[in-house]
């Protein structure tokens, strides 16, 4: 059983094109996260949800909308793509302490590679 | 500057080698740290998670924290060809905001 699937795992798609990545987790955890890893392999953190609540909001810009329609899932909206939102975009959820600090690490999904043309 | 440093390599040993991965950190909010490691293609897998300054082992591997020098290791003893990957050290901010921050990774390549 995977622990944080997301879906699809390759995305193809022309500039200014909509599309979704969907990611479910089965661990129970409380937190869900999306980052981003550009070329170079930097790991950047877009946005965190705990318990369905946006509590971490990067500067992203606003073609990229997060929705959690349940804690075990979390989605990534991105209108109008762009050349330069070529990625990989990764999933995690982790156990919050009740402070922000987990108790584990965070646990990521196998990414979805995101290919605008 | 960027909040965590990371050499980004490539490091390349023999097999059977120890190898020594570092990082080092600018901030004192940060007080969580892990080590990740991620093959190509895959997603990080955690290695180790730690909080307090000293050592940790797990099996081949040893994470070491010394916070007064905000600098971070992860060993790895007797390397293998399949401990060839990047390794991500990562570390939480005890403020606000609570985010994972990563460093840039570093590659491991063990020659067999």
């Amino acid at each position: 059983d995977t622990a944080v699937s997301q879906t699809p795992k390759y995305l193809v798609t022309q500039m200014g094109n909509d599309k979704s990545i969907k990611c479910e987790q089965n661990l129970g955890h409380d937190t869900m996260y999306w980052y981003k890893q550009d070329s170079k392999k930097f790991l950047k953190i877009m946005f965190s949800y705990n318990n369905k609540e946006l509590i971490i909001n990067e500067t992203v810009p606003n073609r990229f909308s997060p929705k959690s329609p349940d804690k075990a899932h979390l989605n990534l909206h991105i209108n109008s793509l762009e050349l330069g939102d070529s990625a990989v975009y990764f999933c995690a959820s982790s156990q919050d302490k009740g402070q922000g600090a987990p108790s584990y690490g965070y646990t990521f999904g196998s990414g979805t590679r995101l290919t605008v043309v | 500057q960027k909040e965590v440093e990371q050499d980004p390599g490539p490091l390349s040993v023999p097999e059977g080698a120890i190898v020594s991965l570092n990082c080092t950190y600018s901030n004192s909010a940060f007080q969580y740290f892990m080590w990740y490691r991620q093959y190509s293609r895959k997603g990080p897998e955690l290695l180790m998670y730690t909080y307090s300054s000293g050592n940790k082992e797990d099996g081949r591997f040893t994470a070491q924290v010394d916070k007064s020098s905000k600098y971070i290791s992860l060993f790895i003893r007797d390397s293998q060809p399949s401990d060839s990957a990047t390794y991500l050290c990562a570390m939480i901010r005890m403020d606000s905001s609570y985010k994972l921050i990563f460093g840039s990774g570093t590659r491991l390549l063990v020659r067999p």
